[in-house]
C-alpha cells in the first residue's frame, strides 16, 4: 500500500514553455502533498505544501507565480512550471501524507526529471 | 535555526556492518524518519523513530536519543545493493521534515 505515482517520470522542453507535472496517490487519501526540488548531489528542498482544497504554502524564495501548485482532490496534486528556463531543470519529488496516520509518514512518488533546452 | 549534521559519505565492505550517524536540532520534535535514495531516484522510507532507544527491522536498525539530539541507522549484513545516499530527517513542531544532504555509502566487494 501508499503508493504514489508521478507523471511524467521525464521531461525535455523549450525555455518560455509551461511543464505540468502530477503527483496521485494510489491506494489512499492524501490530505497533505508536498512538492521538492533536488539539484545533484544536493539534499531535498521543500518548495511547498498543499492541502487539499486550500492554497499551497510556499518556502521563502519560492515564487509562487512560477511554480503553480493545484490540490484539487485528496489523491491528485499538480504543479506547473510556468515559463521554464533552463535555471529550473531540476529533479522534482513530490510526497503524499495519508490522512489520519499515526506517524505522519510521507510516502514518494518516483520523480520527474525536468529538462529546460 | 534547524540543522542535520551526517557524515558526506563512507565506505564499508560487503558482509560488514556500517552506522551511520546523525545529530540534529529542530524547532520542536516529532519524531525522525531514516530516507534510502538511490542515485536519481526518489526516497523510500526505512524506519522510523519517535520514543528513545533502538527500533529494529531486518538488516536495518535505527537509534534514537532525544536528549542528544542524536540518531543512528544501523545496517547489517551489507550487500552491493545497499550503495545509496542515506537521509536523517527529523519532524520539527509543524510535522514538516527537515533534510540534510544525508550520507553516501559506497560499498566494495
Amino acid at each position: 500500500g501508499a503508493v504514489v505515482s508521478q507523471h511524467p517520470s521525464w521531461v525535455i522542453c523549450k525555455s518560455g514553455t509551461s511543464v505540468k507535472i502530477e503527483c496521485r496517490s494510489l491506494d489512499f487519501q492524501a490530505t497533505t502533498m508536498f512538492w521538492y526540488r533536488q539539484f545533484p548531489k544536493q539534499s531535498l528542498m521543500l518548495m511547498a505544501t498543499s492541502n487539499e482544497g486550500s492554497k499551497a504554502t510556499y518556502e521563502q524564495g519560492v515564487e509562487k507565480d512560477k511554480f503553480l501548485i493545484n490540490h484539487a482532490s485528496l489523491t491528485l496534486s499538480t504543479l506547473t512550471v510556468t515559463s521554464a528556463h533552463p535555471e529550473d531543470s531540476s529533479f522534482y519529488i513530490c510526497s503524499a501524507r495519508e490522512a489520519g496516520s499515526d506517524y505522519n509518514e510521507q510516502f514518494f512518488g518516483p520523480g520527474t526529471r525536468l529538462t529546460v533546452l | 535555526g534547524q540543522n542535520i549534521d551526517q557524515p558526506t559519505e563512507m565506505t564499508a565492505t560487503e558482509g560488514a556492518i556500517v552506522q551511520i550517524n546523525c545529530t540534529y536540532q529542530t524547532s520542536g520534535f516529532n519524531g525522525l524518519f531514516w530516507y534510502q535514495q538511490h542515485a536519481g531516484e526518489a526516497p523510500t522510507f526505512l524506519s522510523y523513530n519517535v520514543l528513545d532507544g533502538l527500533e529494529e527491522k531486518g538488516r536495518f536498525s535505527s537509534f534514537l536519543s532525544r536528549s542528544k539530539g542524536y540518531s543512528y541507522l544501523l545496517l547489517k549484513e551489507l550487500q552491493m545493493k545497499d550503495s545509496a545516499s542515506y537521509l536523517c530527517a527529523p519532524m520539527d513542531s509543524n510535522y514538516q521534515l527537515i533534510w540534510g544532504a544525508g550520507t553516501k555509502l559506497i560499498i566494495k566487494p
